[in-house]
């Protein structure tokens, strides 16, 4: 079965500082890729997505993520961060029998001022 | 943009009691929502697929007489936990898939999440 892990639990960074999220998901072929964003408090929001073309997605509030199929990698990038980034990042593949997402554990980014 | 609530936002409830949990989709319809459990450091694990109109689908391992799933219209589901044990305490997160006609076009497979329900079973 599908499945997608996340190399980092916790990454703490200071303003400014450029954010790489580590995402690679078990088994290739089509692939359709997310990443998440949960703020405190609040619900899951989509960041961005791919499901072809350039690998390279724009997403928004700066993030992008680029997919290596070589390396069943979906990293998620921003070259700057602000405080107000700090969240929790969850990395996900459409794979489930149902047409449901199947997550990754989640990264929790804390950005100190 | 879509949103979805679930209500309420947090419960707690004694052991033996059941809790009902509310997810609806406020400005679109959804022929599909899905109910995630998370547990604490853990990532979201579907429990079970939600259907307009007939029998949810559940995953192996999620017992289907305890976790009561009813999507009786096209903008609300609801997840009942019947005779509640603390070994359920957790998130529950649900989310729902637009159908893919309609007004606002939806991109395909897009899901929305409601804000999730902290369930805490003393």
């Amino acid at each position: 079965a599908q499945s997608v892990s996340q190399h980092n639990h916790h990454v703490i960074l200071s303003e400014a500082a450029s954010l790489e999220l580590g995402c690679n998901y078990s088994y290739g072929g089509t692939v359709n890729l997310f990443w998440y964003v949960q703020y405190p408090g609040q619900h899951l929001q989509l960041l961005l997505k791919y499901f072809s073309g350039d690998p390279l997605v724009k997403g928004i509030k700066g993030f992008e993520a680029e997919f290596i199929k070589s390396k069943f990698s979906f990293n998620l990038r921003k070259p700057s961060v602000q405080w107000s980034d700090t969240a929790e990042y969850f990395c996900a593949v459409l794979g489930g029998s149902q047409g449901n997402l199947i997550f990754g554990k989640g990264t929790k980014l804390s950005v100190k001022p | 943009g879509a949103v979805v609530s679930q209500h309420p936002s947090r419960v707690i409830c004694k052991s033996g009691t059941s809790v009902k949990i509310e997810c609806r989709s406020l400005d679109f319809q959804a022929t599909t929502m899905f109910w995630y459990r998370q547990f604490p450091k853990q990532s979201l694990m579907l429990m079970a697929t939600s259907n307009e109109g007939s029998k949810a689908t559940y995953e192996q391992g999620v017992e289907k007489d305890k976790f009561l799933i009813n999507h009786a219209s096209l903008t609300l589901s609801t997840l009942t936990v019947t005779s509640a044990h603390p070994e359920d305490s957790s998130f529950y997160i649900c989310s729902a898939q637009p159908e893919l006609a309609g007004d606002p076009p939806f991109s395909y497979n897009e899901q929305f999440f409601g804000p999730g329900t902290r369930l805490t079973v003393l």
